[in-house]
């Protein structure tokens, strides 16, 4: 049975640089057929996917325009994980941040596996 | 970015009833919509995919429908362990985008 297990601070101060990992267990983040998602949840936007990296051949990073600029998403094989950095952090960035798989179901990929949620708070 | 529009918001029903949720896209989506069922404290889990198919372990009393801008969750007759939130999402466009849920409580 797959697992993502999620650590990282749930404080952070305004301007600064929010680092989350995620831990993968029962999958591998090097498989083909699968992508490593960031999505978010807050009450003022609901849920927002925010990226993902996958790897076809080489690795691939997509993200949302709305954080394009400030977000990195980054594979460590190594560890067998992937993490988010979001940059200058602002109260909007307030959320419950989730960890997903997207896999392969039926005509397209969907996210199947989800982390217990990291609630991050942007305050001074 | 596909907006979705899900109603109502918030639905009051009784345990043995049927409930039926909805959710509209702005613009179509074809088949592309997922449904997912979210309780207090607990990430979403994945109940319905392309329209209509249900995710792996999910009761049969879990039925989609709908292609390109008009969707349908329906469950055939409520149990006590289905009241959450649920949301769907589509994958037909970027960015993936989700409604705002729809909260199903009981009456």
């Amino acid at each position: 049975q797959a697992r993502l297990q999620q650590s990282g601070p749930g404080l952070v101060k305004p301007s600064q640089t929010l680092s989350l990992t995620c831990a993968i267990s029962g999958d591998s983040v090097s498989r083909n057929g699968a992508a490593w998602n960031w999505v978010r949840q807050s009450p003022s936007r609901g849920l927002e996917w925010l990226g993902r990296t996958f790897y076809q051949s080489q690795w691939v990073h997509q993200y949302a325009e709305s954080v394009k600029s400030r977000i990195a998403i980054n594979p460590d094989t190594s560890k067998n994980q992937f993490s988010l950095q979001l940059n200058s952090m602002t109260s909007e960035d307030t959320a419950v941040y989730y960890c997903v798989r997207g896999a392969s179901w039926g005509r397209g990929w969907y996210f199947d596996l989800w982390g217990r949620g990291t609630l991050v708070t942007v305050s001074a | 970015e596909v907006v979705l529009t899900q109603s109502p918001a918030t639905l009051s029903l009784s345990p043995g009833e049927r409930a039926t949720l909805s959710c509209r896209a702005s613009q179509s989506v074809s088949s592309y919509l997922a449904w997912y069922q979210q309780k207090p404290g607990q990430a979403p889990r994945l109940l319905i995919y392309d329209a209509s198919n249900r995710a792996t372990g999910i009761p049969a009393r879990f039925s989609g429908s709908g292609s390109g801008t008009d969707f349908t969750l329906t469950i055939s007759s409520l149990e006590p362990e289905d009241f959450a939130v649920y949301s769907c999402q589509q994958r037909s466009n970027w960015p993936r985008t989700f409604g705002q849920g729809t909260k199903l409580e009981i009456k």
